[in-house]
């Protein structure tokens, strides 16, 4: 079975300062991956999605992450957070099910950044 | 706008009661989703339907029950059967096939259990 992995549960950056989010993943092919961010009591918004081609991949908000096959991770970044990154990511991983997009959710980072 | 409208945003239920959370959209997708999220476990999904009425068990549909005889609609109801409903509930939508890759999440309704 498919499943995803977020080590970190809470992170707390300086403003300006790079943000790094690890995702690993376990799937027996080449999984399609994301990121989603939550703000607090809202709902989910695609920051990027990976699917073949060029491992490293660019978003919205400034984000972009790397696929790296060897390491089974699609790790996130953004060279500079802005306090309005404040926010939940989470990773997720999909397989085809013949029409939808059925995805598997990693259990989140909570990111902080103080000013 | 198009997007996905969930209600209500806040609810509260006295144990063994049944509840009804609605998901409108407005999207024109095929399929849907609805996903439980708790603290620390991430989006957990309960039940998802491709087309108009089919729909399938998720991982964790015990105690939840799910109708699809609208495109648009894709409401869901627990049931007093479930031993622990009280969690945010989010519903979901997507175009067919995964190169489009997107689901598009409504605001989430957050049901407590008195």
């Amino acid at each position: 079975a498919q499943s995803v992995t977020q080590p970190d549960i809470h992170i707390t950056v300086s403003e300006g300062a790079s943000l790094e989010l690890r995702c690993n993943y376990s799937y027996g092919a080449t999984p399609y991956l994301f990121w989603y961010v939550q703000s607090p009591g809202q709902g989910l918004q695609l920051l990027l999605k990976y699917f073949s081609g060029d491992t490293l991949v660019q978003g919205i908000k400034g984000f972009e992450a790397e696929f790296k096959r060897s390491q089974s991770s699609f790790n996130l970044r953004k060279p500079s957070v802005h306090w309005s990154d404040a926010a939940e990511y989470f990773c997720a991983v999909a397989f085809a099910t013949g029409g939808g997009n059925k995805l598997t959710f990693g259990t989140g980072t909570q990111l902080k950044v103080e000013l | 706008d198009g997007g996905i409208t969930q209600s209500p945003k806040y609810l509260f239920r006295k144990e063994g009661q049944n509840v009804t959370l609605s998901c409108e959209q407005n999207l024109n997708h095929d399929a849907m989703y609805w996903y439980r999220q708790d603290p620390g476990q991430g989006l957990r999904l309960i039940y998802y339907s491709q087309i108009v009425n089919d729909f399938q068990k998720g991982d964790i549909a015990e105690g939840y029950s799910v109708s699809r005889e609208k495109k648009e609609s894709f409401p869901l109801t627990v049931t007093s059967a479930q031993k622990n409903p009280t969690a945010f509930y989010l519903c979901a939508s997507s175009s067919p096939g995964l190169n489009t890759g997107e689901l598009f999440f409504g605001e989430g309704s957050r049901l407590t259990v008195l």
